[in-house]
């Protein structure tokens, strides 16, 4: 079975400072898919980024960027230019490309990064 | 992507009874996915439903206190059942989109 594994319960960042959030995996699969979804207090979930395993290229999303290392398995997201509105729980997830089987279409889930950010 | 309407978005329930989530998309899917988020923790998978056949449960979750009822591509419930303090927790409905997954809302349930 996939792991998750996020070792930063918390961060802390300053407005307009860069911070970068870990995430490790573990996987004997070679074609996935790695997601980082933010949860701010509102409880709704937000995607942020999502990794195709077979792409090479790191994913970017505007502010927010990727340092993906297939052979390391690790999946690190870094936030740039922070903004209070980045403040939120911060969650790292995984699935298999597998399009069958008991795995398929399910997420799963590091146990959480809560990112504060400080004016 | 898709658009879920999950209802309520919090009750507080006493031991004993039972409460039902509701999940409404605004299109088709095939899976929609029943999560529990306990107090600071991290999302679990409690089961996968599917339209026209019986939910499929993760290990630890069973049929008898999270009955699934997935009648349309379109809708789902969730029933968390005899409910005790431990049931207290935030549950999420999901569904794939073709980027990732949309999440509802979100209920959040405290037992009294």
């Amino acid at each position: 079975a996939q792991t998750v594994t996020q070792s930063q319960p918390e961060m802390s960042v300053q407005e307009a400072e860069t911070v970068t959030l870990s995430c490790t995996y573990d996987t004997s699969e070679s074609d996935y898919y790695l997601f980082w979804y933010k949860q701010p207090p509102s409880r709704q979930m937000i995607l942020v980024i999502r990794q195709e395993a077979y792409k090479q290229q790191n994913a970017t999303e505007n502010r927010f960027s990727v340092n993906f290392q297939k052979a390391a398995k690790s999946f690190s997201l870094k936030i740039s230019d922070s903004q209070l509105g980045d403040a939120a729980m911060y969650f790292c997830a995984y699935r298999s490309a597998a399009t069958g089987g008991t795995s398929y279409g399910k997420l799963t889930f590091g146990q959480g990064t809560i990112l504060t950010v400080h004016p | 992507s898709a658009v879920i309407s999950q209802k309520p978005s919090r009750d507080i329930c006493q031991r004993g009874t039972s409460l039902t989530i509701q999940c409404q998309v605004d299109s088709q899917v095939t899976m929609m996915f029943w999560y529990r988020q306990q107090p600071g923790q991290s999302l679990t998978l409690i089961a996968t439903a599917n339209q026209g056949s019986e939910a499929t449960y993760e290990s630890g979750f069973v049929i008898d206190k999270f009955p699934i009822s997935r009648p349309n591509l379109t809708f789902s419930t969730l029933t968390v059942s005899n409910l005790s303090p431990e049931d207290s927790s935030i549950y999420l409905c999901s569904v794939g989109t073709g980027d990732g997954y949309t999440f509802g809302s979100g209920t959040r349930l405290t037992v009294v």
